[in-house]
């Protein structure tokens, strides 16, 4: 069946750094990825998404490329700001249902 | 522009009683799901709905009802509340047939068994 692993968390970052978030999948045939993000309090908002292989999903400063080969989908940031303290969760959906199977989830902290 | 509303959003409760948490969006998407979220498991599907009248089973249907008469409610009941049912809960919905796979998601209900 379909599956997602994602990087365990918490990850605490400063104020301009770099993150990087791990994702890993398994499906058969060719799956839609998906990062969603999740604000303290809130339900869960698209960020991105990428729909087939080399693909580049991007919004608010973050990015994640489907790469086939590896089976991934990480998202990156170049510079977090306090306000990207989130959870965040990697989703697939395969091409034969409309089901999504999520990722564990990563909490982010960004410090000031 | 309401979008998904849920309701109630916190809900205490006590073990064997039934309970009822609603979802309404007013989008007329024709998918309609119910997710729980629990720590180290990320969101996992309880039922899910293509349209009204039908619905199916998810991962985790065990102890869930759903029904769907009208496209924009998908109530979910808990017949007999268990304290294994204390979580976090989420209604999405979503018309892939124009909106390319998106699923929007409700503010969720935090439900409490005692």
């Amino acid at each position: 069946g379909n599956s997602v692993t994602q990087m365990e968390g918490p990850v605490t970052l400063s104020e301009e750094a770099f993150l990087t978030i791990n994702c890993t999948y398994t499906a058969t045939g060719y799956p839609s990825l998906f990062w969603y993000v999740q604000y303290p309090g809130e339900g869960l908002q698209l960020l991105l998404k990428a729909t087939k292989a080399d693909d580049k999903g991007s919004n608010k400063g973050f990015e994640a490329t489907y790469r086939k080969e590896t089976t991934s989908f990480h998202l990156e940031k170049g510079s977090v700001q306090v306000s990207d303290s989130a959870v965040y969760f990697c989703a697939l959906k395969s091409r034969v249902d409309y089901k999504l199977s999520f990722g564990a989830g990563t909490t982010v902290t960004v410090r000031a | 522009d309401a979008g998904i509303t849920q309701s109630p959003r916190y809900k205490i409760t006590e073990t064997g009683r039934q309970v009822t948490l609603m979802c309404h969006q007013t989008w007329s998407h024709s998918y309609m799901f119910w997710y729980r979220q629990d720590l180290g498991h990320g969101l996992r599907l309880i039922y899910y709905s293509a349209a009204a009248d039908i619905t199916d089973k998810g991962e985790v249907p065990d102890g869930y009802v759903v029904s769907r008469s009208k496209t924009e409610n998908f109530p979910l009941t808990l017949e007999s509340a268990t304290r294994s049912q204390t979580s976090v809960y989420f209604c999405a919905s979503s018309d892939y047939g124009s909106d390319q796979e998106t699923q929007y998601f409700g503010p969720g209900t935090r439900l409490l068994v005692l």
